[in-house]
């Protein structure tokens, strides 16, 4: 099975922060990743697909990068709305999340 | 508007029997893998099964195989999750979903059902 390796687990930061958040898989899933962002009590919302699509209605701020093994999701100026956790979803070989980012204001 | 909604969730003894049920709308269902996955108290969130378009595929986490069993019915817009010798470590809010990863499209959940697992 395909292991994804997401880092921080945490991090503290302040509004207009740039944040940087980064999974690593076992092996190579081409762009087959999307970054989710949850809040407590809710269901996880896509924010980036294909590694680096931003989805609709998603603020600019969030961005995406990598392939291969390597990705990143970056929030260029923290908001007090992005206090949240975020994790990386590989489905290139069924589904593995990765452990979560929690990113706490 | 795209909905699903999990029902059966609910506290079962050790050992015991759950069957999980999402029902769909507002897309169309055959055209669609779908996913359970589940979210332990305070965990990180856990791919657990999926099933083909037409469900004649299937795919399991390695610590549900031979305990859990994923099948819909298309006619019926409907997926299932049949839970047997729960565990302790099952104890989670189980999401159905429908997975948008690559494709930036038709990325849904439901709103999740707890399954608690306690004597």
């Amino acid at each position: 099975a395909i292991q994804m390796t997401q880092s921080p687990s945490s991090l503290s930061a302040s509004v207009g922060d740039r944040v940087t958040i980064t999974c690593r898989a076992s092996q190579g899933i081409r762009n087959d990743l999307g970054w989710y962002q949850q809040k407590p009590g809710k269901a996880p919302k896509l924010l980036i697909s294909a590694a680096s699509s931003l989805q609709s209605g998603v603020p600019s701020r969030f961005s995406g990068s990598g392939s291969g093994t390597d990705f990143t999701l970056t929030i260029s100026s923290l908001q007090p709305e992005d206090f949240a956790t975020y994790y990386c979803l590989q489905d290139h070989t069924d589904l593995t999340f990765g452990g979560g980012t929690t990113v706490e204001i | 508007e795209v909905q699903l909604l999990e029902s059966g969730g609910g506290l079962v003894q050790p050992g015991g029997s759950l069957r999980l049920s999402c029902a769909a709308s507002g897309l169309t269902f055959s055209n669609f893998v779908m996913y359970w996955v589940r979210q332990s108290p305070g965990k990180g969130l856990e791919w657990v099964s999926a099933i083909s378009e037409s469900g004649d595929r299937t795919a399991y986490t390695d610590s549900v195989k031979g305990r859990f069993t994923i099948s819909r019915d298309n006619s019926k817009n409907m997926q299932y999750l049949q839970m047997n010798s729960l565990r302790a470590d099952d104890t989670a809010v189980y999401y159905c979903a429908t997975i948008g990863v690559r494709s930036g499209r038709s990325d849904y959940w439901g709103q999740g059902i707890l399954v608690t697992v306690s004597s």
